[in-house]
């Protein structure tokens, strides 16, 4: 199986600051490299695919970039409502591991 | 509008087995892959597997292989997650999503499963 290590698992910023999460692969998954949002209780939401690509309706503060295996998920001023956890997932191979989370939490 | 809507929670005493559904609108149920996540209280997210309801093929992972049966009802455009022998580290949401493309764009709404004598 792929592994895939976060990093920090966990962040304090505040709000309008910049802020980088780094998510390494065990082996080159190339592109497939995702990442999600998570809030408390609710189910994660797709914030990066392929590791570039914004979805649909994400604000343009979030940028994902890298390859192989080394993936950096961006944000470039963070607003309340971007306090939450974020995971990286790769799907290059089942089983689609994820990442352990970055819980970000305001300063 | 695609929606994945699961079944309600679920409280079940060690040893049983629980069965989750997850309902499909809004695009071609046949057209993709469904996969299965856990999620235990303040953990992370766990692949579970995934079936193909084209054919019926699933794949699972190694940790719950055995226990886990993924199925498609392409009548009812609905997916199930059956999970036996439980035990209380079962105890977590689990979510189905759909496989679009190498991500998960849409994702059900999650299902409590409590497992307690």
């Amino acid at each position: 199986d792929i592994q895939m290590t976060q990093s920090p698992s966990s962040l304090s910023a505040s709000v309008g600051d910049r802020i980088t999460i780094t998510c390494r692969a065990s082996q080159s998954i190339r592109s497939y490299l995702n990442w999600y949002q998570q809030r408390p209780g609710k189910a994660p939401k797709l914030l990066i695919y392929t590791t570039s690509s914004l979805h649909s309706g994400v604000p343009s503060r979030f940028s994902g970039s890298g390859s192989g295996t080394d993936f950096t998920l961006a944000i470039s001023s963070l607003q309340p409502e971007d306090f939450a956890t974020y995971y990286c997932q790769q799907t290059y191979s089942t089983p689609y591991t994820f990442g352990q989370g970055t819980r970000l939490e305001i300063k | 509008e695609v929606q994945l809507v699961q079944s309600g929670a679920e409280v079940k005493k060690p040893g049983a087995t629980v069965k989750i559904s997850c309902k499909v609108s809004g695009y071609t149920f046949t057209g993709y892959s469904l996969h299965w996540v856990q999620q235990a209280p303040g953990k992370g997210l766990d692949w579970m597997g995934l079936v193909d309801p084209e054919n019926g093929e699933t794949l699972y992972a190694e940790k719950f292989q055995g226990r886990v049966t993924i199925t498609a009802d392409t009548s009812t455009d609905t997916a199930y997650m059956e999970l036996s022998s439980l035990r209380s580290e079962d105890t977590a949401v689990y979510y189905c999503a759909t496989d679009i493309n190498w991500n998960y764009s849409y994702w059900g709404q999650g299902t409590l499963v409590t497992v307690s004598s």
